[in-house]
């Protein structure tokens, strides 16, 4: 079974600073990776995808993840935070097409962004 | 285009009362069907799964069901709250077949329970 880890429960930046948020897998195929973003008393908003190719993808918001199969990693990116980007993100990995349990969520990474 | 309706937004209700949350897809057909909730400070945790009509997946054994009665309705429903059940209940939709797209999420339902 697939499982995530997104080791840092919370993360303060500065608005302007660049952000990582880390997000580990396990999964024993090639996975299909996702992070989502919520903000406070929302839903989950989908920010980037990833099903295979280029191992950098671009999502909205300028967000961008890499996806590294040696680490077993799929972080998240952006070069430059905005206050409006504090919000709770989780990264998901999702198993085999064709499977109604699709995704395993992490616990979720609380983003602050100080003025 | 496809949408999620979640409903009501806010629900406080009492100690033993029952509960009715409602989930509608719009948009797809015979769409999987899911129920998270996030209880205060916790991650998302999946309650129950749908893959058609009548098909209901529990994950977790506990004071709530979830029922189908139509391929793209998913009602989320108690017979007696517990103040445990307090939380944000999501409803959220992926589609079926070889091609994986992820969930789409509804805006969620705050249940306090008092």
């Amino acid at each position: 079974a697939q499982s995530v880890t997104q080791p840092d429960i919370h993360i303060t930046v500065s608005e302007g600073a660049s952000l990582e948020l880390r997000c580990n897998y396990s999964y024993g195929a090639t996975p299909y990776l996702f992070w989502y973003v919520q903000s406070p008393g929302q839903g989950l908003q989908l920010l980037l995808k990833y099903f295979s190719g280029d191992t950098l993808v671009q999502g909205i918001k300028g967000f961008e993840a890499e996806f590294k199969r040696s680490q077993s990693s799929f972080n998240l990116r952006k070069p430059s935070v905005h206050w409006s980007d504090a919000a709770e993100y989780f990264c998901a990995v999702g198993a085999r097409p064709g499977s109604a349990r699709q995704l395993t969520f992490g616990s979720g990474t609380q983003l602050t962004v100080l003025p | 285009s496809q949408t999620i309706h979640q409903w009501p937004a806010t629900l406080v209700q009492p100690v033993g009362s029952p509960l009715s949350l409602e989930c509608t897809v719009e948009g797809t057909s015979n769409p999987n069907l899911y129920w998270y909730r996030q209880a205060a400070g916790r991650g998302l945790q999946l309650l129950f799964y749908s893959v058609g009509i009548g098909q209901i997946s529990s994950e977790v054994p506990q004071n709530l069901s979830a029922s189908r009665p139509q391929d793209r309705q998913f009602i989320l429903s108690s017979k007696k709250l517990l103040l445990s059940d307090s939380g944000f209940y999501l409803c959220a939709w992926s589609r079926q077949g070889a091609t994986f797209y992820g969930y789409t999420f509804g805006s969620g339902t705050r249940l306090t329970v008092v």
